[in-house]
């Protein structure tokens, strides 16, 4: 009964690559998000979509590009993989926009090498 | 600027013993504060949340305080336990937008 669920867990790929990293949660919230998770363990938001439309944009790479084809998913593609970014990446979810407990999956740790 | 500020970076303390961290944040407008608790390799899980009006509250042995004027809020673990060991991560809720603002967390060590 995962609530919030990620794969892959662990991703190690080459410099210049293609990935994605899929999520799913049931809970039936409305919000999720993109976080990601440096080696110094700070959290920092990437996107935010909430009932399929994107409502927050940090400021990302446009080689990282968010896809939600219905509420339960958001998936994340990344272009030209680089060197830094390698990092923990956590998809979550919440009730709705504004609302503060975030629901997270269990990470995706990328390595590009 | 909204920031939330964790210490100490890092805690090592016995079983059994208490122990305090502490969240300073600068996010206005405040709308709640919560304490996640993350374990090595898994996402944060909410332990807590503190609204403008509330000064404490408590889940089991986690005991969160909040000083809205002074803009500080401390998580007390009493009676700590190995399970205990993870990082703690203040997060603070902006009022406008509701954005989250997170803090780098506090390493807490628990040692037999």
């Amino acid at each position: 009964d995962t609530a919030v669920s990620q794969t892959p867990k662990y991703l190690v790929t080459q410099m210049g690559n293609d990935k994605s990293i899929k999520c799913e949660q049931n809970l039936g919230h409305d919000t999720m998000y993109w976080y990601k998770q440096d080696s110094k363990k700070f959290l920092k938001i990437m996107f935010s979509y909430n009932n399929k439309e994107l409502i927050i944009n940090e400021t990302v790479p446009n080689r990282f590009s968010p896809k939600s084809p219905d509420k339960a998913h958001l998936n994340l593609h990344i272009n030209s993989l680089e060197l830094g970014d390698s990092a923990v990446y956590f998809c979550a979810s919440s009730v709705k926009r504004g609302s503060t407990e975030a629901f997270f999956g269990q990470g995706t740790r990328l390595t590009v090498v | 600027k909204n920031q939330v500020e964790q210490s100490p970076q890092s805690l090592i303390i016995l079983e059994g013993k208490n122990c305090t961290l502490q969240c300073n944040y600068t996010v206005s407008p405040f709308s709640n504060l919560r304490w996640y608790k993350q374990d090595t390799g898994r996402g944060p899980v909410s332990l807590t949340i503190m609204t403008f009006s509330e000064n404490t509250k408590s889940n089991g042995r986690y005991t969160a305080t909040l000083d809205a004027d002074t803009k500080q809020s401390s998580l007390h673990i009493t009676a700590s336990q190995l399970s205990d060991s993870a990082s703690y991560i203040c997060v603070v809720s902006e009022g406008s937008q509701g954005n989250l603002i997170f803090g780098k967390g506090t390493k807490l060590s628990v040692k037999p």
